[in-house]
């Protein structure tokens, strides 16, 4: 899988719209866009993926920049909850092993 | 729902004692996973199996063992641990394999330390 590039750290007041970014210059026509974090002391949770378009969920929404070399994760309002580590992921189409970087600690301040 | 479960939550071994680790899925997914994820650090692959019958190796495979039990169940072994192997394990499962499908399903994970 091509590689990621994320900010170690982020921080964001409660109730304020967060965007996560996430560079991957070299990704391929078949690499999907996943999103996972992982709270305190639990298992990675999924969040999100796409691989052209825009995507929305409940949980959040993915923007992919139109020459997909970058990715924007999109949580509208910030709640306490959504302080994690949050991971990008490029996935090819048939590809088994996900492999996770370092990935972005988000911290909310209420 | 209970989704993906592992035992035991927390074990200690002393070097060279072996474990199986268990992990059980109620989603009727097709492949397994197991990582691992040391202090700071992002996660590992160690093993997976696409189906039933199928394991193949991931990042991080020596020292460990899988056994696919059944559709079900997915155990990984330690033969001989080793202080290295101290670590968080996560197991998960997901409806098909790659990418097409939506995300992996984590279990709450089995903390190790080897002693």
């Amino acid at each position: 899988d091509a590689k990621t590039t994320q900010p170690n750290s982020m921080e964001s007041n409660e109730e304020e719209p967060v965007h996560l970014p996430c560079n991957h210059s070299t990704i391929s026509g078949t690499d999907y866009i996943h999103w996972y974090r992982q709270l305190p002391s639990q298992g990675p949770e999924y969040v999100i993926h796409g691989l052209t378009s825009n995507v929305n969920n409940r949980m959040a929404s993915l923007a992919i920049a139109e020459d997909r070399k970058s990715s924007t994760l999109i949580l509208h309002r910030a709640t306490l909850r959504d302080a994690a580590v949050y991971y990008c992921i490029l996935r090819e189409k048939y590809n088994n092993d996900m492999r996770f970087g370092a990935g972005t600690r988000l911290t909310v301040k209420p | 729902n209970a989704g993906v479960t592992q035992t035991p939550k927390f074990q200690v071994l002393k070097t060279g004692q072996s474990m199986t680790l268990q992990c059980a899925q109620d989603m009727n997914h097709n492949s397994m996973y197991w990582y691992r994820q040391d202090p700071g650090m992002g996660l590992r692959l160690i093993y997976y199996s696409a189906s039933e019958g199928t394991t193949d190796k991931g990042e991080v495979p020596n020292g460990y063992n899988v056994s696919r039990l059944n559709k079900r169940e997915f155990s990984l072994r330690l033969e001989s641990a080793a202080p290295s192997q101290t670590s968080v394990y996560f197991c998960a499962s997901s409806e098909i394999q790659g990418a097409l499908g939506v995300g992996y399903t984590f279990g709450s994970g089995t903390r190790l330390t080897v002693v």
